[in-house]
């Protein structure tokens, strides 16, 4: 079946390090994005991608940082210097980038905690 | 600056009464409109859309949302809620080259 995947469904970061969390799409979306979610905050963008080797900042990009090397895959990584990374992370691809009449579809989500 | 506002953060009903979800937005340009549902720990599910054409849109589950330009608002309602409805909705809106979201309204469906 055609959809996005996240994993891990849970997280748990220590103090002081990084971790990645992944997001693989079959969908043959062009565009890709990361959000966060906190409670009563609605959705709000990390980063997006609207095509391989190419993204943008969004709303809160401090402390997080992507790649995107295949058209596939847009991993997000919380590096130590995100100090408060306890949230619900949600992936989401399009066809084309959000501006026009394109879905954003998402994936079930990744629950980050620090320890 | 672009807003998307959902006043209500709670909305408890019970099973089988009428339910309308409130969603305004800020915008002086054409915008794309659409309803999520998330239930609990899962991503978001699109509900419904507003692209084009006819302003009045429905979801398959009975669901359905109205599009006013003039009040800038694209109100969700159902006119019976079900248990299986409880869930959080969030409004989104396209500007330009964003998909702004609200804050959410959680729909609490009682027995």
């Amino acid at each position: 079946d055609g959809g996005i995947t996240q994993s891990p469904k849970y997280l748990f970061r220590k103090e002081g390090q990084n971790v990645t969390l992944s997001c693989e799409q079959n969908l043959n979306h062009d565009a890709m994005y990361w959000y966060r979610q906190d409670p009563g905050q609605g959705l709000r963008l990390i980063y997006y991608s609207q095509i391989v080797n190419d993204f943008q900042k969004g709303d809160i990009a401090e402390g997080y940082s992507v790649s995107r090397e295949k058209k596939e895959s847009f991993p997000l990584t919380v590096t130590s210097a995100q100090k408060n990374p306890t949230a619900f992370y949600l992936c989401a691809s399009s066809k084309g980038l959000a501006g026009g009449k394109n879905i954003q579809y998402f994936g079930a989500g990744t629950r980050l905690s620090v320890l | 600056a672009q807003s998307v506002t959902q006043l209500d953060s709670q909305v408890p009903v019970f099973e089988e009464a009428p339910v309308e979800l409130r969603c305004n937005y800020s915008s002086s340009v054409s915008v794309y409109l659409f309803w999520y549902v998330q239930y609990p720990n899962q991503g978001l599910q699109l509900l419904l859309k507003y692209l084009s054409g006819s302003t009045l849109v429905e979801s398959i589950n009975g669901f359905e949302a109205e599009f006013n330009k003039s009040q800038t608002s694209f109100h969700l309602r159902k006119p019976s809620v079900h248990i299986s409805d409880t869930a959080e909705y969030f409004c989104a809106v396209t500007f330009t080259d964003k998909l702004i979201f609200g804050t959410g309204t959680r729909l609490q469906v009682f027995p």
